[in-house]
């Protein structure tokens, strides 16, 4: 059974500020990861997908990288905006399923003007 | 339509009776999920769709739990005899390869039973 942890559960910044979000999980035979932001009231918006071949997958001010080895992967954002002020959720597939995704339960992001 | 639609957007209903809860994926997206997102609780599996292959339900949580898939396109999530523990918002999502490629998800559907 795949589980995914997210450290911290929450994190405020001031603008403008670099920032790493964790993520781990326990089986790490997976095909991908999947980064995600929920603003409050709404669906999720996906981010950034990583193949399991990659180590990396940048876009803008966002880069996600994947060491399945360790069960980990880290969402960072450069020079943080208080739109970006959010609650990310990273998933991973797993468990001896390559499409039902298990989910963390979020970082919620407060980015301060 | 440009992103994946859910209806209604709010539902409250008494305990008892019967919901339907209505998706409406992107056109072409051969997969589709529902989860259910409670307080607390994070994002939890119901059930998937890929195709025309026969759908994983392995997370309902219960036989009052049912979901369908018409023409490959539009799918219900249908609650009967609905209990408190069943408010919690109800998302769909749909891809153009299961998990190979990124989940686009509606809004919800915020589900309260009084």
């Amino acid at each position: 059974k795949q589980e995914v942890t997210q450290i911290p559960a929450a994190l405020s910044v001031p603008e403008g500020e670099n920032l790493v979000l964790n993520c781990s999980f326990t089986d790490s035979a997976i095909y991908n990861l999947q980064w995600f932001r929920q603003d409050p009231g709404k669906g999720l918006t996906s981010l950034l997908l990583i193949q399991s071949s990659q180590r990396e997958q940048t876009s803008g001010r966002l880069n996600a990288s994947l060491d399945k080895s360790s069960g980990r992967s880290t969402l960072y954002i450069a020079a943080s905006q208080p739109g970006d002020s959010a609650t990310y959720l990273c998933a991973a597939p797993g468990g001896g399923s390559n499409y039902k995704l298990t989910f963390g339960k979020g970082t919620l992001l407060t980015v301060n003007p | 339509g440009a992103g994946v639609s859910q209806s209604p957007s709010n539902k409250v209903t008494e305990k008892g009776k019967d919901v339907e809860l209505r998706c409406d994926p992107i056109s072409g997206h051969t997969a589709l999920y529902w989860y259910r997102q409670s307080l607390g609780q994070g994002l939890e599996f119901l059930i998937y769709f890929q195709g025309n292959s026969a759908p994983d339900k392995s997370g309902l949580p219960s036989d009052r739990f049912s979901a369908e898939r018409t023409g490959g396109s539009v799918s219900t999530l249908t609650i009967q005899r609905t209990q408190q523990e069943d408010s919690a918002v109800y998302l769909c999502a749909s891809s153009a390869q299961g998990s190979l490629s990124p989940l686009h998800f509606g809004n919800g559907t915020r589900l309260t039973v009084t």
